[in-house]
């Protein structure tokens, strides 16, 4: 069973500022299989990536994804207001089956 | 444009069953698969299982095995989660969510607005 495991839990940033967002998986895993999510309070998530780089459709460019193997990265290169939320990596775990990681919070500094 | 439909709010005694439904429309219902996802309050996504409404073939997490199924009426399109046997753990908000690409199961988008299933004696 692949578990996901994303730090750091929570991340503390200032409008403007760089987030960097980790996913470890438990296994080596295949990079096309991997998607990020976004949720907001009372919300459903939503796609932001696929296949660990491709952004999702209507996803602005400041929301990148990177990675490979072991490790995986989402980068939001400037936040802006609406971008704190919490964010779930999400892996194809073999046998039809699929996982999320446990989430990291962005929060106001 | 493309909608996933949710029935309403239960509350249920532990033991008791519940099945929420899960309504699409705009897009064809057989073409794309449907997962479950539910998040208990505070915490994080949970996978539940899958389903392939066009054959109606389905995947279960194993937490899950024997406790919840998953089906479809093609008629209708909607899909339904059955859990059985609940107890206080199985309070959640329930998702379901259809893959983002046709024929191709592994991301998830859009999803339903959730439906929240309170187990309470």
């Amino acid at each position: 069973e692949i578990v996901l495991t994303q730090s750091p839990g929570t991340l503390s940033l200032s409008p403007g500022e760089r987030a960097t967002l980790s996913c470890r998986a438990s296994q080596s895993v295949s990079s096309s299989y991997l998607g990020w999510y976004q949720q907001k309070p009372g919300q459903a998530p939503r796609l932001l990536i696929y296949g660990a780089f491709s952004r999702a459709t209507g996803i602005p460019d400041r929301f990148s994804g990177s990675g490979s193997g072991t490790d995986f990265t989402l980068t939001i290169s400037r936040l802006e207001s609406e971008d704190f939320a919490v964010y779930y990596c999400q892996q194809y775990g073999g046998s039809s089956t699929w996982t999320f990681g446990q989430g990291t919070k962005v929060e106001f500094k | 444009q493309v909608q996933l439909v949710q029935s309403g709010a239960e509350v249920k005694k532990p033991g008791a069953s519940v099945k929420v439904s899960c309504k699409a429309s705009g897009y064809t219902f057989t073409a794309y698969y449907v997962h479950w996802v539910r998040q208990a309050p505070g915490q994080g996504l949970e996978w539940m299982g899958i389903i392939n409404p066009g054959g109606g073939t389905t995947s279960y997490a194993q937490k899950f095995q024997g406790r919840v199924t998953m089906t479809r009426d093609t008629s209708t399109s909607t899909i339904y989660m059955e859990l059985k046997s609940l107890r206080s753990e199985d309070t959640a908000v329930y998702y379901c969510a259809r893959a983002w690409v046709e024929g191709d199961p592994n991301w998830l988008d859009p999803w339903g607005q959730g439906t929240l299933v309170t187990v309470s004696s």
